[in-house]
């Protein structure tokens, strides 16, 4: 299969720990990349290669795999955290390549 | 500063086709893969095509292939894609991403702020 699989919607009350998760067989071979994405704005990658955080992003935002299972953690969650949160992964099947999605999870910060 | 700026979005008619361009700035382009992405209104984002640095190796997602044409020019640090054949369900913000790492560690480092393409009669 080439999807990946999120949680439609999270909540977390300011300053705590939330996990979004992210399922797919893809996840098995390749590991995951997460993107916060803002109303209006474009997506903006926040962890990739199991647990790198671009420059600029918060040391609150770390990410986990295994299996097929791939994990972004916000530790001391803000409200400027809240978001629509999206996993990617690279997807081969056969000698075709390609990158696959999934849905979003969008992040409510109470 | 790193930048990607998408262009050429529009509103076209069923059937018809629209070629769209990203502008690369602040990089080597030449030495990045590049990708196209979309976003329906309200909806998730879609991997839509890959192309290499050299422009030699293609992909196509199968919603458009047969019918979208990614392309690349180097010596003008610009990426394209020729969109043939639109239907409704094409309607979409159009962002344009680089590729960086390795097999098993890439992302989509780099995003366009996107152009917006509708599809309507």
């Amino acid at each position: 299969s080439s999807e990946l699989t999120q949680d439609p919607a999270v909540s977390v009350a300011l300053g705590q720990t939330v996990r979004i998760i992210c399922q797919g067989d893809s996840l098995r071979n390749y590991y995951a990349s997460w993107y916060q994405q803002k109303p209006g704005q474009a997506p903006v990658l926040v962890i990739y290669a199991k647990n790198k955080r671009p420059s600029g992003i918060p040391d609150r935002f770390s990410g986990s795999n295994s299996g097929n299972t791939a994990s972004l953690t916000i530790t001391g969650a803000q409200a400027e955290d809240e978001a629509d949160y999206y996993c990617n992964s690279r997807h081969r099947s056969g000698d075709l390549l390609g990158w696959v999605f999934g849905g979003g999870t969008k992040l409510t910060v109470l | 500063e790193v930048q990607l700026v998408e262009s050429g979005g529009n509103l076209v008619q069923p059937g018809g086709s629209l070629r769209l361009s990203c502008a690369a700035s602040g990089f080597t382009f030449s030495n990045y893969e590049m990708n196209w992405v979309r976003q329906a209104p309200g909806k998730g984002l879609e991997w839509i095509s890959y192309i290499g640095g050299s422009g030699s190796s293609i992909y196509y997602a199968d919603s458009v292939k047969g019918r979208f044409t990614i392309s690349r020019d180097n010596a003008n640090n610009s990426l394209f894609l020729q969109m043939n054949t639109l239907r409704a369900e094409d309607t979409a913000v159009y962002y344009c991403a680089r590729r960086t790492g390795t097999t098993t560690h890439d992302t989509f480092d780099i995003w366009g702020q996107g152009t917006m393409v509708t599809v309507s009669s």
